[in-house]
């Protein structure tokens, strides 16, 4: 078993949508409904964003929301903002009480 | 508040042993949830290392349970890693992490320590 595949870079213009794809197996990710997702500053402890697929913590904002298709989790950030630049992480439950993260996504926003 | 804070020598002689704890303030581990470790090769992408229940049970990350070991000790309310004969691949930011449970199966990590770097060299 391997990281879960993400794309390297997503980018966006302020305002704009974007959506980062997180794909695992029928093992991990299609088994269970136990994605999060992380954000991670540089030089920062990643920050929890999304859990339980689709589910946010208290106090992060409803701009990033979550979801899942078979294999493939998601997470959008709607109305891309400056500080929302950071690198971004999925995490799947894979059974047994083990996890598998994503190999990450660097946002840029333009 | 839940807070976490990894503590530990900051290099580490290859094939010797990396000894990390985690001191948790603000929550009591004897009380649940699971407790985790990871970490974070310089540039690099993260790696769940392995996770303890409160209990004492541990779950390790198969490509590393040949050499790592995870303890708790409730009454410091701390918990600690130990990865045996390191190398230079083993250079990493360690972190330390709170599991977030549904029931009792370990979901996400939703309180993290700040991460100290560990460099594994001569």
């Amino acid at each position: 078993q391997s990281a879960l595949t993400q794309p390297a870079s997503v980018s966006g213009s302020p305002g704009q949508s974007i959506t980062i794809s997180c794909t695992g197996t029928s093992s991990d990710v299609g088994s269970y409904n136990l994605v999060s997702w992380y954000q991670q500053h540089p030089g920062k402890a990643p920050k929890l964003m999304i859990y339980e697929v689709s589910k946010r913590p208290s106090g992060v904002s409803n701009r990033f929301s979550g979801s899942k298709s078979g294999n493939t989790a998601s997470l959008t950030i709607s109305g891309l903002q400056a500080e929302d630049e950071a690198d971004y992480y999925c995490c799947s439950y894979a059974g047994s009480s083990t996890f598998y993260f994503g190999t990450g996504t660097k946002v840029t926003v333009l | 508040q839940v807070q976490l804070q990894e503590s530990g020598p900051g290099l580490v002689k290859p094939s010797e042993t990396l000894s990390l704890t985690c001191a948790v303030s603000g929550y009591s581990i004897s009380s649940g949830y699971y407790w985790g470790w990871i970490r974070q090769p310089p540039g690099k992408g993260l790696e769940w290392i392995g996770s303890i229940y409160h209990s004492g049970s541990t779950y390790y990350n198969p490509s590393l349970k040949s050499r790592v070991t995870i303890s708790v000790d409730t009454s410091k309310n701390q918990f600690s890693l130990k990865l045996s004969s390191v190398t230079a691949a083993d250079t990493a930011v360690y972190y330390c992490a709170r599991v977030g449970i549904v029931v009792v199966t370990a979901t996400h990590f939703d309180y993290w320590g700040q991460g100290t770097l560990v460099t594994v060299s001569s």
